[in-house]
Parts: C-alpha cells; sequence; structure tokens
C-alpha cells in the first residue's frame, strides 16, 4: 500500500505570491490534516478534513486555506506569503476522524524569499 | 487546552544502552491519548507508540515503551538497546480522545544522537 504523498517536495517562492500544495492520503483514508514546522514555533495544527468537510481548524489566519476532493486528495493554499511561512508542511492521512494512529507524508518544503 | 513539554532539547545515548525521553503535559480533559513520534532528517513523522489515559498497562512497541504515570502527567518514552538508526527527532503530541478529530498537540521536541 502506497503511504501518504506530498508535491512538490521543494518549492520556493517570493513574498506576496501564493501557493498550492498537494497531499495525497494512503488508498482508503478519509481524513486529512495539515500541520506547520517551524525552528521557532514548533509543530502547529493548520487543519483538518474529513470526507470534504473542514473539521478542525488551527489558529492560522485566514491566508491559510484548503480543500478535499472527493477522492480525499487534499491541497491546501498560502496567499500573500510572507517570510515566517516559511516551514516544513506536512499532512497526515488516517481512515477515520479521531484515529489513534495517523500517517504522515514525507512533507513540502517551502521557502518564501 | 492541551500542553505538552519536552525538557529535552538533545541528548547522546551509547549503542546498545536503552535511553529515556521526558514529556509532561498538562490537560483539562479526562480522557487523551498520548502519542510519541520519531522524525528522522528526511521529514517524514513515523508513528511509534500509542497510549490511552484509561489504558490500564503501558504500552509497549517492539524496542519502545511507554512509562505513563497518569498523576504526575508524565509520558515518557523508552527506547532499549539503542540502534544508530534511533538518531532522529522525537516529538510527544496529545489529542483529548471527546474532541471530533485528529488534531494533534505536540512537544518541542528531543534530538537524540546515538554514538557507536
Amino acid at each position: 500500500k502506497a503511504g501518504v504523498t506530498q508535491t512538490p517536495r521543494y518549492l520556493i517562492k517570493t513574498r506576496g505570491q501564493q501557493v498550492t500544495l498537494s497531499c495525497s492520503p494512503i488508498s482508503g483514508h478519509r481524513s486529512v490534516s495539515w500541520y506547520q514546522q517551524t525552528p521557532g514555533q514548533g509543530l502547529q495544527f493548520l487543519f483538518e478534513y474529513f470526507s470534504e468537510t473542514q473539521r478542525n481548524k488551527g489558529n492560522f489566519p485566514g491566508r491559510f486555506s484548503g480543500r478535499q476532493f472527493s477522492n480525499s486528495r487534499s491541497e491546501m493554499n498560502v496567499s500573500t506569503l510572507e517570510l515566517g511561512d516559511s516551514a516544513l508542511y506536512l499532512c497526515a492521512s488516517s481512515s477515520r476522524t479521531g484515529d489513534n494512529e495517523q500517517f504522515f507524508g514525507p512533507g513540502t518544503r517551502l521557502t518564501v524569499l | 487546552a492541551q500542553k505538552i513539554t519536552q525538557t529535552q532539547p538533545g541528548m547522546f545515548v551509547q549503542e546498545k544502552e536503552a535511553v529515556t525521553l521526558d514529556c509532561t503535559y498538562d490537560t483539562s480533559d479526562q480522557s487523551y491519548g498520548l502519542f510519541w513520534y520519531k522524525q528522522p532528517s528526511s521529514g517524514e513523522m513515523i508513528f511509534l507508540i500509542y497510549q490511552g489515559s484509561y489504558d490500564e498497562q503501558n504500552a509497549t512497541e517492539g524496542r519502545y515503551s511507554l512509562n505513563f504515570q497518569k498523576a504526575r502527567k508524565s509520558a515518557n518514552l523508552v527506547i532499549s538497546a539503542s540502534q544508530l538508526g534511533d538518531s532522529a527527532m522525537y516529538f510527544c503530541a496529545m489529542r483529548p480522545v471527546k474532541a471530533a478529530g485528529n488534531k494533534l498537540t505536540f512537544g518541542g521536541g528531543t534530538r537524540v544522537l546515538v554514538k557507536p
């Protein structure tokens, strides 16, 4: 069974641009969560989608948004990029919400110049 | 709100020895789950072990065991017989059971370096 895939793996953008990151969960998994990891703030929850509905949202500005498609693939979008958005963005999938085990992808490393 | 504290930013351990990684937590929830993840330099988070707050016994998974002391609100990870491949960042995390969703609250992590 293929694991969680995230594309692209690396991305360089400039301030003010927008970016879209993609996450494909493990086949059959319907829950996708997104996390931001930075050296200063550590790992922070962004949002969770389950069956195309946002179930939870972390404490991030509205520039951060996401969605989930009918095949459970998820995208997150960051508009008007700031230098502080440079981070590793991790996606995790599980078969259902409230699951004990979440499987993480390799992450997308975003650098904002 | 939940809070996870990992007080050891980094530690060295000799190959084949055991190492204990500390994790304390704070929550007002009565029912919650505690997790440990390993993050190698590649960046991917690898699930290691899970402990439910009402589980009677401490969780074990191969060389990993969780020393759960509910009254002290601690959930320390013990890695036995350390291997060079255990060198990585280790994160403790928790999630309230009653809340819908998979939101995890993570600690700051502990970097482990296994010496040959």
